[in-house]
């Protein structure tokens, strides 16, 4: 399976500011995610990375919160952007890989 | 939007017995089901999945079942070891590979 990695592990931020996160896979994939999973609870799917497009939000989700990045097959980046406490998660990317899903390693992220 | 029913949240089981969890979803167009299982500050890892078109799925102590015409799909775990103690997700294929997780259950197998 495609082996994925995820910058940062963790971070710390302040409420208000903004954080990047990177996601990088070792060969080209055509489907990319970004999912939230909240302490304690189950996976909630975000958005869908598209490559050269724009990406694809949930319901609940929105572009201006959550900026999303696809510039080619192997890369994705994912902005929280204003944060708040009630954004404090870990995030994780996932890619499909011969019709399966495989996650990144995850960024834990606290907003205080 | 489309929704994934699993339970039980909890399940302890003494080494050795077997442990089963349960989903039940409502898109009869959901054709992939993939278990996964997170141990703590882990990543979610696929242990197992099926697709519509078979009944169960044999991997070593692994299995799922599934039931097209009733919407539910289950895990099995035979012979369980402390190493089997985790978070297991069960999902459904909501279409253009977009995946829909059930709520979770925290195994503890007890030695």
């Amino acid at each position: 399976s495609a082996v994925i990695s995820q910058k940062p592990s963790r971070d710390i931020c302040q409420r208000g500011t903004s954080l990047t996160i990177q996601c990088q896979v070792d060969s080209q994939v055509t489907m990319m995610f970004w999912y939230r999973q909240q302490p304690g609870q189950s996976l909630t799917l975000i958005a869908t990375a598209n490559q050269g497009s724009e990406a694809t939000y949930e319901s609940g989700f929105v572009i201006d919160k959550f900026p999303i990045s696809r510039p080619n097959l192997t890369f994705s980046t994912l902005t929280v952007s204003n944060m708040s406490p009630e954004d404090s998660s870990i995030y994780l990317c996932s890619v499909e890989d011969i019709n399966e899903q495989y996650f990144g390693p995850g960024t834990r992220l606290t907003v205080t | 939007g489309e929704n994934v029913e699993q339970h039980p949240s909890t399940l302890s089981v003494q080494e050795g017995d077997s442990a089963v969890i349960k989903c039940t979803y409502s898109d009869s167009a959901s054709n992939y089901f993939p278990w996964y299982k997170q141990e703590l500050g882990k990543r979610p890892q696929l242990i197992i999945d099926i697709r519509s078109n078979v009944g169960e799925k044999k991997d070593q102590r692994i299995a799922v079942t599934l039931n097209k015409t009733a919407k539910h799909f289950s895990l099995h775990i035979t012979e369980t070891q402390p190493e089997d103690s985790a978070v297991y997700f069960c999902a459904e294929n909501e279409g253009a590979q977009k995946l829909v997780f059930g709520q979770g259950t925290r195994l503890t197998i007890n030695p």
